[in-house]
């Protein structure tokens, strides 16, 4: 069973154009993220919802915006692609609550890969 | 503001050999520190993690790593690497409990040299 799915795999795309990721988690829990992964393997933090309410926010441009239907889902959005999006997303859940009192594992899913032309 | 230097983007060790991968932070408070693996098109998987109950913390596959205040470090070592251990190692750090921002450094990839 798949705990935390991506979809799609790969995603080959024009500039300007505008494309979404799709998660979902299967594991019950109440916090979702997306994180980038440039050309150099580098690890930024992008989002992070709780039960739906966004938590962390980053400075990312608004051409991306996150969408939380319910607590198992955290959809990406990216308008007017450039090609500096290219690059690798990641979604993870973990337990987490913003009450805290334990250190979380967060769940990684496998990866998007973005190609924009 | 917190950070994290991994020393060494390339490591290469010898199958048998010992595996030590570097790994420095910066927090301004008590962090909570965390080692995960990437193997080649995959997610992320955590290895451990260190929440301040012991020092010296065990992870899966024979991974350990231990944290050393004085020293800012949380450094990953292995007795006896294994081919199944070439990946892409990252260190990661962070101030708060439950939902976290981790703070990931720049990975080191492991190469394990028959």
């Amino acid at each position: 069973d798949t705990a935390v799915s991506q979809t799609p795999k790969y995603l080959v795309t024009q500039m300007g154009n505008d494309k979404s990721i799709k998660c979902e988690q299967n594991l019950g829990h109440d916090t979702m993220y997306w994180y980038k992964q440039d050309s150099k393997k580098f690890l930024k933090i992008m989002f992070s919802y709780n039960n739906k309410e966004l938590i962390i926010n980053e400075t990312v441009p608004n051409r991306f915006s996150p969408k939380s239907p319910d607590k198992a889902h955290l959809n990406l959005h990216i308008n007017s692609l450039e090609l500096g999006d290219s690059a690798v997303y990641f979604c993870a859940s973990s337990q987490g609550s913003t009450s805290g009192g334990w250190i979380d594992t967060q769940y990684f899913g496998p990866g998007t890969r973005l190609t924009v032309l | 503001a917190q950070s994290v230097t991994q020393l060494g983007s390339h490591v290469s060790v010898s199958e048998g050999a010992l595996v030590l991968l570097r790994c420095n932070y910066s927090s301004s408070v008590p962090p909570y520190l965390f080692w995960y693996v990437q193997y080649p098109n995959q997610g992320l998987q955590l290895l451990l993690k260190y929440t301040s109950a012991a020092t010296l913390v065990k992870g899966i596959n024979g991974f350990e790593a231990e944290f050393k205040k004085s020293e800012t470090s949380f450094h990953l070592t292995k007795p006896s690497a294994h081919m199944s251990d070439a990946a892409e190692y990252f260190c990661a750090v962070t101030e708060t409990q439950g939902a976290q921002k981790l703070v990931f450094g720049q990975g080191t990839r492991l190469t394990i040299n028959p």
